[in-house]
């Protein structure tokens, strides 16, 4: 069974601020993407990574897929009251065609 | 693109009744949908995939007679939550998968049914 322990669980900072989210396991993932959901909202996907050591960005977020394809973070720099939410990542198996999702991490971000 | 509704988005209902709900993709074929149930404040839980045309698989611990998923067509998958008990309050969401090639490992997700049994 893949594991994905996604960290923090809840974080609350300032508008302006910056901050990171990890989501690490021992298995390796053929792709994993970042989701971001609102309360009584299905999620919305922001971005797959696939390739090991891969990068992108998005606006002010920035993701990165670990070397060995077993973790991914997210950083968001200054934060807005629009990015709360709560943020989930998402490793795809080997055959592509499962997800397995990681905790969640809250956001809460005060003007 | 890649847009998956969900019908309905609310319902409540009486103990013991069956329930349905409906996912669509509605600007691409899925080859693959799922069916997540979410609980207040935490993650997705997997409760079965499915592909059209033919039986879903489960996951550990979903009873196939208790939520019956039927999938019908490349764009429809159904949910029917039989003989509903408070219990199965819960946020029911789908996904689907685009039959594209490259990008089966995308789910795109429905808006969500937030079930209430009374």
């Amino acid at each position: 069974t893949q594991l994905l322990e996604q960290s923090p669980q809840f974080l609350s900072i300032q508008e302006g601020e910056n901050l990171t989210v990890y989501c690490n396991s021992s298995s390796v993932f053929s792709s994993l993407q970042w989701y971001r959901q609102e309360p009584g909202e299905g999620p919305v996907l922001l971005v797959t990574v696939v390739t090991g050591g891969e990068v992108k960005k998005l606006k002010r977020l920035t993701f990165q897929f670990g070397d060995a394809r077993k973790d991914s973070s997210l950083h968001i720099t200054a934060a807005q009251p629009g990015d709360t939410g709560l943020y989930l990542c998402a490793g795809g198996n080997n055959a592509g065609n499962m997800l397995t999702f990681g905790g969640g991490t809250r956001l809460m971000v005060k003007p | 693109g890649a847009v998956v509704s969900q019908h309905p988005s609310r319902v409540i209902c009486k103990s013991g009744t069956s329930v349905k709900i409906e996912c669509r993709s509605l600007d691409f074929q899925a080859t693959t949908m799922f069916w997540y149930r979410q609980f207040p404040k935490k993650s997705l839980m997997l409760m079965a995939t499915s592909n059209e045309g033919s039986k879903a698989t489960y996951e550990q611990g979903v009873e196939k007679d208790k939520f019956l998923i039927n999938h019908a067509s490349l764009t429809l998958s159904t949910l029917t939550v039989t003989s509903a008990h408070p219990e199965d309050s819960s946020f029911y969401i789908c996904s689907a998968s685009p039959r594209i090639s490259g990008r089966a490992h995308e789910q795109f997700f429905g808006p969500g049914t937030r079930l209430t049994v009374l």
